[in-house]
């Protein structure tokens, strides 16, 4: 139980385009989703916390009009990095909590590479 | 403020030997959680830590949260190699008033290499 599915696991796009990454709670329901970034060995930098039915909230730092989050269910979050540039290349991670103490579970990453 | 200093940053061990790393904070934190990290994959959460004192342990792996609920310390005994991975320690970002945002905070993670 408790497994979140993200997808895709690696995309490459091109400067200038936009690139969609899904994130589905696929044995329960999560009104709070999170979306991190990750350089190489580096840790897990929080972007986002997404909340179904309402305006995501951003961290400090982070452009909401480049990463796009909506989460219009209570099983599915995407985020949508737009007019991506090479420095927008990053592993991408989701997670959402399964349970009141603590209990989070991390999608397997996207890895997007921008060309 | 409530960042987490994770310690060592890397590690180079033998097969069979134990490790220790550590994490502390200026802030108190009422959750501690380890997880571990496998190239391209998430994190994937081995011990949750829920009050100050408890030592938890889930098979080879051991963790206790301190007891001025500031540090929190991850044991691995008798490595072996599919231990390798990036080793991080996480918990709850509190306000003010000490109730928690469910948002988490990270180390900055160990990388443990182990040679057979």
């Amino acid at each position: 139980g408790a497994v979140v599915s993200q997808h895709p696991s690696w995309v490459i796009c091109k400067s200038g385009t936009s690139v969609k990454i899904e994130c589905r709670s696929l044995d329960f329901q999560a009104t709070t989703m999170f979306w991190y970034r990750q350089f190489p060995k580096q840790s897990l930098m929080l972007m986002a916390t997404s909340n179904e039915g309402s305006k995501a909230t951003y961290e400090q730092g982070v452009e909401k009009d480049k990463f796009l989050i909506n989460h219009a269910s209570l099983t599915l979050s995407t985020l949508t990095v737009t007019s991506a540039h090479p420095e927008d290349s990053s592993f991408y991670i989701c997670s959402a909590r399964w349970q009141i103490n603590y209990g989070y579970t991390f999608g397997s990453g996207t890895r997007l590479t921008v060309v | 403020g409530q960042q987490l200093n994770q310690s060592p940053q890397s590690m180079f061990i033998q097969e069979g030997e134990d490790v220790s790393m550590n994490c502390t904070s200026s802030s108190i934190f009422n959750t501690w959680l380890w997880y571990k990290q496998d190239p391209g994959e998430g994190p994937v959460l081995l011990i949750a830590l829920y009050k100050a004192g408890e030592l938890t342990s889930n098979g080879r792996l051991t963790a206790q949260f301190g007891i001025t609920r500031k540090d929190s310390f991850l044991n691995i005994s008798a490595s072996i190699p599919s231990d390798v991975g990036i080793y991080f320690c996480a918990g709850p970002l509190l306000d003010a008033g000490g109730t928690s945002y469910g948002k988490l905070t990270f180390g900055q993670g160990t990388i443990l290499t182990v040679h057979p």
